[in-house]
């Protein structure tokens, strides 16, 4: 079946370390994004890409990298420069250029040790 | 500044309640609003609306954009507890950091259903 797989499902990080969080399509989407949810939020985009080798920065990008080196893969690393990094994350992919919704993965709760 | 604000943030009724919740939106160059439900994990689609006054319906959910006004319903008639989760509005705008693809979030309405 066709789906956005991201894990791990829950991640602990201690201080000064930087993780990473996977985030796979088998969708043939061109188009990948990034949220960060905390409690009573709504999703705040952190980064997008629109195509290969390519992406942007969304709301929140401070403390976060990406890259997008295949088609089917957008990973993202909470770096220590993230001060807060305490939330549920999601991942969404979506056909570009179409009104097409975005569908999403299951998410990665990130927690501080 | 875009933004989108749903109301209630959030809601507690019993089964078989009919009930109603808002998004309205101030986007630029607005192309479409969505609703999703999430419950534990991803959020799933419900519904896109890009045309005023056409209404979308499945099963016991309908939702209905305003153009004019700038807001959305969306409907959810005998409610049930399976209908519990967090109902998100987003709205997808032109020029939204450059990308068509990209959406605004609202912060979302929690809906407890009681048996």
């Amino acid at each position: 079946d066709g789906g956005i797989t991201q894990s791990p499902k829950y991640l602990f990080r201690k201080e000064g370390q930087n993780v990473t969080l996977s985030c796979e399509q088998n969708l043939n989407h061109d188009a990948m994004y990034w949220y960060r949810q905390d409690p009573g939020q709504g999703l705040r985009l952190i980064y997008y890409s629109q195509i290969v080798n390519d992406f942007q920065k969304g709301d929140i990008a401070e403390g976060y990298s990406v890259s997008r080196e295949k088609k089917e893969s957008f990973p993202l690393t909470v770096t220590s420069a993230q001060k807060n990094p305490t939330a549920f994350y999601l991942c969404a992919s979506s056909i570009q250029l179409s009104n097409q919704p975005q569908h999403f993965g299951d998410g990665t709760r990130l927690s501080i040790l | 500044e875009d933004k989108v604000v749903q109301s209630p943030l959030s809601l507690v009724v019993h089964e078989g309640d009919t009930v109603t919740l808002n998004c309205s939106y101030e986007v630029t160059n607005f192309r479409s609003l969505l609703w999703y439900k999430q419950e534990k994990k991803a959020p799933t689609f419900l519904f896109m609306l890009t045309s005023s006054g056409i209404e979308k319906k499945s099963g016991r959910l309908s939702s209905i954009l305003d153009k004019k006004e700038l807001f959305s319903i969306l409907n959810i008639t005998a409610t049930q507890t399976g209908d519990s989760a967090i109902y998100l509005c987003a709205v997808g705008s032109e020029y939204y950091g450059g990308s068509q693809g990209n959406l605004i979030f609202g912060k979302g309405t929690k809906l407890s259903v009681k048996p």
